[in-house]
């Protein structure tokens, strides 16, 4: 079945980095748009970084510009999320997104369970 | 700040219905099409509605959705006790340049 599951969140200091992954099976990968969606405890939902299906195009949320950078491995079936620069504000479940082929406007389709970051000293 | 407004919460009683609205502008919702998303809470959201009126396979008709403008709204008949979750809007931002969503509503089915 269609599924999406992440991986490498944990605890990280300020300052330090980390890299979530996002594998992705039953599905023509390489076919679709892939997201990342945050949620900060008890707030809404912020899409942090989009990517296109070839890796080419890349869109990212002002508050991790020049920090956080999306790519893909199509061979591999997997986006990855690496970030920087962390501070308390990145602290949140990260969600892998698959977008849907139906539309000119982006929209999730399928959606991983999450992996928790939290940046703290 | 969300870049879509939508109302904190809404309630009614179980078989009544209920509407959720999303209003933006013209740089979203004016000029893109509008998703809507279920979250439970403790789980990941779920597709509702995408193009602002098209239910994916799955999604019974109790669920839907409309656009007018530069604001939109979810509906769903015969509440039921499992619909008690957290909703949300989505659209592309074409001046950001980002994909926004609402600030969420807490439905609560009574």
């Amino acid at each position: 079945q269609v599924q999406l599951v992440e991986s490498g969140g944990g605890v990280v200091q300020p300052g330090r980095s980390l890299r979530l992954s996002c594998a992705a099976s039953g599905f023509t990968f390489s076919s679709h748009a892939m997201d990342w969606v945050r949620q900060a405890p008890g707030k809404g939902l912020e899409c942090v970084a989009l990517l296109s299906y070839d890796g080419k195009d890349k869109y990212y949320a002002n508050s991790v510009k020049g920090r956080f950078t999306i790519s893909r491995d199509n061979s591999k079936n997997t986006v990855y999320l690496q970030m920087d620069s962390l501070t308390a504000e990145d602290t949140a479940v990260y969600y892998c997104a698959r977008q849907g082929l139906s539309s000119l406007t982006p929209y999730m389709d399928v959606w991983g369970e999450g992996t928790t970051v939290t940046v703290s000293s | 700040q969300s870049v879509l407004t939508q109302p904190p919460s809404v309630s009614a009683a179980p078989g009544q219905k209920v509407t959720i609205s999303c209003s933006g502008t013209s740089s979203n919702i004016g000029n893109n099409y509008i998703s809507w998303y279920q979250q439970v809470p403790g789980t990941a959201p779920k597709l509702l509605i995408y193009d602002n009126d098209k239910r994916p396979s799955g999604i019974p008709d109790r669920f839907s959705g409309s656009k007018s403008g530069t604001s939109a709204t979810l509906g769903i008949t015969g509440l039921q006790t499992g619909d008690e979750a957290d909703y949300y809007c989505g659209t592309w931002d074409s001046s950001l340049s980002e994909g926004v969503f609402g600030g969420g509503t807490k439905l609560t089915v009574l």
